[in-house]
């Protein structure tokens, strides 16, 4: 298994530019999201899906989007690029529940570092 | 609101030098409280899930505890390739929105 995927690994972009930031697994995970990491504030959640078809907004969903129609992917599209989205994106997927309904382990990928000009 | 705070923020030790971080949360109804490991430029790596107060895991130099309000992770004798940062994240609802803390950076030096 490759686990999660992403792509590409750097970015820079021009403010009010557009991109999709591509996230892939090969796991069979029903559960996907995405986090941006900044210094000192830890990960925060901007999306996430329990399955396709499912989205929801995390704790910084502000301009970002995202959709899901198949299991192994959850793209996230930056509409219109600004300078406060500079950060390193991280996308992660688990299952849902593990078979006793305890919280299931999430795995990350690599990152995406993304630079807004 | 859920809250996670980690201590210290950086750390050094000398190579062998055992030490532990602390992950204080607050949060109702945990459903798990996780450690990963992060190298620069590398997306967090899973170390522990524990599920509940006095549950005790251990990974070759590494083990972690749980309370009712907090989480330590303990690193023994630890060895440079442990230099690393060290993020804690908690779990309440059951689809899997993580709250991190900001992270303890360890470096050890030999």
């Amino acid at each position: 298994n490759a686990g999660v995927t992403q792509t590409p690994k750097f970015q820079v972009l021009k403010t009010g530019q557009s991109m999709t930031l591509q996230c892939a697994q090969d796991m069979n995970h029903e559960y996907m999201s995405w986090y941006r990491q900044d210094p000192g504030m830890g990960l925060r959640l901007i999306h996430y899906s329990v399955g396709a078809g499912i989205t929801d907004q995390g704790e910084v969903p502000n301009g970002y989007n995202v959709s899901r129609s198949t299991t192994e992917d959850f793209p996230l599209r930056l509409l219109s690029a600004a300078p406060s989205q500079t950060s390193v994106y991280f996308c992660a997927s688990s299952y849902s529940l593990s078979t006793s309904g305890e919280a299931d382990t999430q795995y990350f990928g690599p990152g995406t570092r993304l630079t807004v000009l | 609101e859920d809250q996670v705070t980690q201590s210290p923020e950086a750390l050094r030790l000398q190579e062998g030098e055992s030490s532990s971080l602390n992950c204080s949360y607050t949060v109702s109804g945990l459903r798990g409280l996780f450690w990963y490991r992060q190298d620069p430029g590398k997306g967090p790596e899973f170390l522990f899930t524990l599920y509940s107060a006095g549950e005790e895991k251990e990974k070759e130099r590494l083990k972690a505890t749980l309370t009712k309000k907090e989480s330590f992770l303990h690193i023994t004798a630890p060895k440079p390739e442990d230099s690393a940062t060290y993020l804690c994240a908690v779990q309440r609802t059951s689809w899997g929105k993580l709250q991190f803390g900001a992270g303890t950076q360890v470096v050890v030096t030999p």
